[in-house]
């Protein structure tokens, strides 16, 4: 089985421009998470998707969107981005039905100059 | 709300000693608590977790944790340090259905020779 898989690696924004990035959830998990994780902190909750909805948010603003898609990828969108937002994005994935823990891809680091 | 607590941003041990990496938790329901690791530019690892049950826990890479709920506490424990352990240490908590995760601020762990 493959684990969480996460897309691009790297990228470079401008202020003010709009991003996504991608998730692949760990075969058979139907729940994904993302998590903003900035320089020296830990992971802060954005929000959560079951079944293509999002059932679950953190604080953050509505310029944080997402979707999940019928093979459970998800997309995360940020519009608007601030110098503050340069940040690891974490994806997780896990199985709701069989309640087991989170497995996290090895992120998106996103960079806003 | 749930809410994590770390003692420490740094903790340095000599290698073969004593590691204890200190987590207290808030929650107003039973909790699941977690450990995770990370390495420099990857994802979170999942060291262990408490559930339900026995309240001592044995994680991989000789790592455990004890879940106190007297004292509100999930300490981190490794009998002898070894180099390959430094690295930044998450404690987490969950509600019982594994939903909107919360970590802590993190442990940095440094690793003398």
């Amino acid at each position: 089985e493959t684990g969480v898989t996460q897309s691009p690696t790297h990228l470079i924004k401008t202020r003010g421009q709009q991003v996504t990035l991608r998730c692949s959830s760990q075969s058979g998990h139907n729940t994904v998470s993302w998590y903003q994780q900035a320089l020296g902190q830990g992971p802060q909750f954005i929000f959560q998707y079951y079944r293509e909805e999002e059932n679950g948010r953190g604080n953050f603003p509505p310029r944080f969107s997402g979707l999940q898609f019928p093979n459970y990828s998800s997309e995360l969108n940020v519009n608007a981005l601030e110098l503050d937002d340069s940040a690891l994005y974490l994806c997780a994935s896990r199985d709701s039905a069989m309640n087991t823990e989170a497995f996290f891809g090895q992120g998106t680091r996103l960079t806003v100059v | 709300a749930q809410s994590v607590t770390q003692l420490g941003s740094h903790v340095s041990v000599s290698e073969g000693a004593l590691v204890l990496l200190r987590c207290n938790y808030s929650s107003s329901v039973p909790p699941y608590l977690f450990w995770y690791v990370q390495y420099p530019n990857q994802g979170l690892q999942l060291l262990l977790k408490y559930t339900t049950g026995a309240t001592l826990v044995k994680g991989i890479n000789g790592f455990e944790a004890e879940f106190k709920k007297s004292e509100t506490s999930f300490h981190l424990t490794k009998p002898s340090a070894h180099m390959s352990d430094a690295a930044e240490y998450f404690c987490a908590v969950s509600d019982m259905n594994n939903n909107d995760m919360r970590f802590g601020a993190g442990t940095r762990l440094t690793v003398k020779p």
